[in-house]
């Protein structure tokens, strides 16, 4: 069974930084491109990037590009998202997904708040 | 960026009916290497999205077959076939033809 469980996520300063993980597991994680997408409070579904099977290129949404790093470790089967001087815009559900979107994770919440 | 554009905003349906929902695109979704990627997920209440539809029209592994999409170049529209109960939530289409990815605003679909 596939499963992808992300973490890492909870309630954080504005200008703080913060790094989700996402674990995997039931398919063979290194063959697959990944992505990050988040969900806000209101429901709107935004692309965050993306990264190469191997973790040699990576795309992001030009919006997030300066303060949002994807990296991965195949050898942990394991996504990141580094994010870095977090604002109250950043305040959502953060999903890690196959770069098909055939499979997702439980998503995690993050909340950018003093 | 893509803008995509989904109506009708929300839907209600009885069991059985037929119903479908439209996206449009701002831009032709055709890609140089030929395909159009464009797919479509549902989104159940308090769940992840999955993914429905791929590539306009590729039913996704173990989605019933009531799901049908169709169009080409900037519309497109999902068809279900004889609504169940299991099938309300919220219904995104996505396009991945052009960077960044986008996803459409969202159509939720209510069972009366």
């Amino acid at each position: 069974e596939v499963q992808l469980v992300e973490s890492g996520g909870g309630l954080v300063q504005p200008g703080a930084s913060l790094k989700l993980s996402c674990v995997a597991s039931g398919f063979t994680f290194s063959d697959y491109w990944m992505s990050w997408v988040r969900q806000t409070p209101g429901k709107t579904m935004e692309w965050i990037g993306d990264i190469k099977y191997d973790g040699s290129y990576t795309n992001y949404a030009p919006s997030l590009k300066n303060r949002f790093t994807i990296s991965r470790d195949n050898a942990k089967s394991t996504l990141y998202l580094q994010m870095s001087n977090v604002r109250s815009e950043d305040t959502a559900t953060y999903y890690c997904t196959s770069d098909y979107f055939d499979y997702w994770g439980q998503g995690v919440m993050v909340t950018v708040s003093s | 960026d893509v803008v995509l554009t989904q109506t009708p905003p929300t839907l209600s349906a009885t069991i059985g009916q037929s119903v479908s929902i439209s996206c449009r695109s701002s831009q032709s979704l055709l890609d140089s290497d030929g395909d159009t990627y464009l797919n479509w997920l549902l989104q159940r209440p308090g769940q992840s999205p999955q993914l429905l539809i791929y590539s306009v029209s590729n039913l996704e592994s173990g989605v019933p077959n009531r799901f049908s999409g169709s169009g080409s170049e900037t519309d497109f529209t999902l068809k279900i076939s004889g609504v169940e109960a299991e099938d309300l939530g919220v219904y995104y289409c996505m396009q991945a033809t052009h960077a960044p990815l986008t996803f459409g605003s969202g159509t939720k679909l209510e069972i009366k």
